[in-house]
């Protein structure tokens, strides 16, 4: 079974454009989550979709954005891009039926440099 | 809120000695606790998970971790380390709820494993 699929994996901007990144998840995962992971904060969640639907989204500011579409694939999306954004952002899926706990697995990361 | 303390941000081990790496929580109520490695330029790689039952869980590529409710501590341990463990592991905790704010995993600040020939 392939795993998690993210692109791209390296991405640079400059400050102030808007960028997009996509996630597949592991075929039949319907839960996608949302990481960005920097040097200073460590690993930070920003948002979890089910279904379409944002469930859970962690303290960011409102230009970080996400979806999920009907085939469970996702994109966040960072727009007015500020230094502060440079990160490795790490998409994870899992199963997420009802009543379980399913384990987390996480894509490659998309690398994104803001100059 | 939960959280996660990774005591040390590194740990050297000679290559064949025993390792622990420490991580302890605060989640309310009963944790799900896991274990992931990060590789250079790499994503998270699951190791092992905690949800309930036997206190000593064992995972991937001879790593186990032993949970200790009292101390709310979930150390990794490995009998005999390879030069290729050599990495980053992070400890992650998930409150053992449904509902909004049960779908994040937090992590600790993460522990750099060197083990040395």
């Amino acid at each position: 079974k392939a795993g998690v699929t993210q692109t791209p994996r390296y991405l640079i901007k400059t400050r102030g454009q808007q960028v997009t990144l996509s996630c597949s998840p592991i075929s039949g995962h319907r839960s996608v989550s949302w990481y960005q992971q920097t040097p200073g904060q460590g690993l930070q969640f920003l948002f979890e979709y089910f279904s379409e639907t944002q469930r859970n989204k962690g303290n960011f500011p409102g230009r970080f954005s996400g979806r999920q579409f009907s085939n469970s694939r996702s994109e966040m999306n960072v727009s007015t891009l500020e230094l502060g954004d440079s990160a490795l952002y790490l998409c994870a899926s899992s199963l997420e039926t009802s009543g379980s706990l399913d384990t987390q697995y996480f894509g490659p990361g998309t690398r994104l440099t803001v100059l | 809120a939960q959280s996660v303390a990774q005591p040390e941000d590194q740990v050297n081990v000679a290559e064949g000695n025993p390792l622990t790496v420490k991580c302890t929580y605060s989640v309310s109520g009963n944790p799900y606790l896991f274990w992931y490695v990060q590789y250079p330029n790499r994503g998270l790689q699951f190791l092992l998970k905690y949800i309930t039952g036997d206190n000593l869980v064992k995972g991937s590529y001879g790593f186990e971790a032993e949970f200790n409710k009292s101390q709310t501590s979930f150390h990794l341990k490995k009998p005999s380390a390879l030069v290729s463990d050599s990495a980053l592991y992070f400890c992650a905790v998930r409150a053992a709820y449904s509902g909004a704010g049960s779908y994040q995993l937090t992590f600790g600040k993460g522990t750099k494993l060197s083990v040395i020939p």
